[in-house]
């Protein structure tokens, strides 16, 4: 079955825009987070959603919000961009139950903001 | 909360030597354990896990990883390194409480493997 599509995949930007990427899950999956990775910081939780309801939220400005669609489809939107916001974001989908449930991850989206 | 310590931001081997990351992880409970690997521009790749059980847990690609409670740590091995082993690799956590799912995790600062000849 396909995998988690992220689009688009590079993306160039401008101090002050704004941005919406995309993150279509592995079919079935209803959980949906994002991270993100930058050299200085690392990989960071941003937030996760599970039935289009924001279910944990990562230590990120407001600037950065998201949402999630009936299909799982999720989004997620930067505001006021800064050059800051230059990274790999990334996708995971998977499906809560019980015990360990397996994150799949996206191929990311490559922010660059000028 | 929790927190992983990867030593060695930069580990270059041989190929066919041993490879060894570090893992070190700080939870008030064992948390779930995982090591994955990024090649350049891509995504996430999951190596291996270990939930639950035997302690010695085998991925793919000819990794493996022991969990070991009293050294809090997680280290991954392979045996014998191939130049296709050459990329980043992430250790992470995750808690086990409330819901189980596993996309809420905690990443190491990622170690970069090199692989000589």
């Amino acid at each position: 079955k396909a995998g988690v599509t992220q689009t688009p995949r590079y993306l160039i930007k401008t101090r002050g825009q704004q941005v919406t990427l995309s993150c279509s899950p592995i079919s079935g999956h209803r959980s949906v987070s994002w991270y993100q990775q930058t050299p200085g910081q690392g990989l960071q939780f941003l937030f996760e959603y599970f039935s289009e309801t924001q279910r944990n939220k990562g230590n990120f400005p407001g600037r950065f919000s998201g949402r999630q669609f009936s299909n799982s489809r999720s989004e997620m939107n930067v505001s006021t961009l800064e050059l800051g916001d230059s990274a790999l974001y990334l996708c995971a989908s998977s499906t809560p139950g019980q015990g360990y449930t397996e994150a799949f991850f996206g191929q990311g989206t490559r922010l660059t903001v000028v | 909360a929790q927190s992983v310590t990867q030593l060695g931001s930069h580990v270059s081997v041989s190929e066919g030597a041993l490879v060894l990351l570090r893992c070190n992880y700080s939870s008030s409970v064992p948390p779930y354990l995982f090591w994955y690997v990024q090649y350049p521009n891509q995504g996430l790749q999951l190596l291996l896990k270990y939930t639950t059980g035997a302690t010695l847990v085998k991925g793919i690609n000819g990794f493996e990883a022991e969990f070991k409670k009293s050294e809090t740590s997680f280290h991954l091995t392979k045996p014998s390194a191939h130049m296709s082993d050459a990329a980043e690799y992430f250790c992470a956590v995750s808690d086990r409480s409330g819901s189980g799912t596993a996309s809420k995790l905690t990443f190491g600062t990622g170690t970069r493997l090199q692989v000589t000849l």
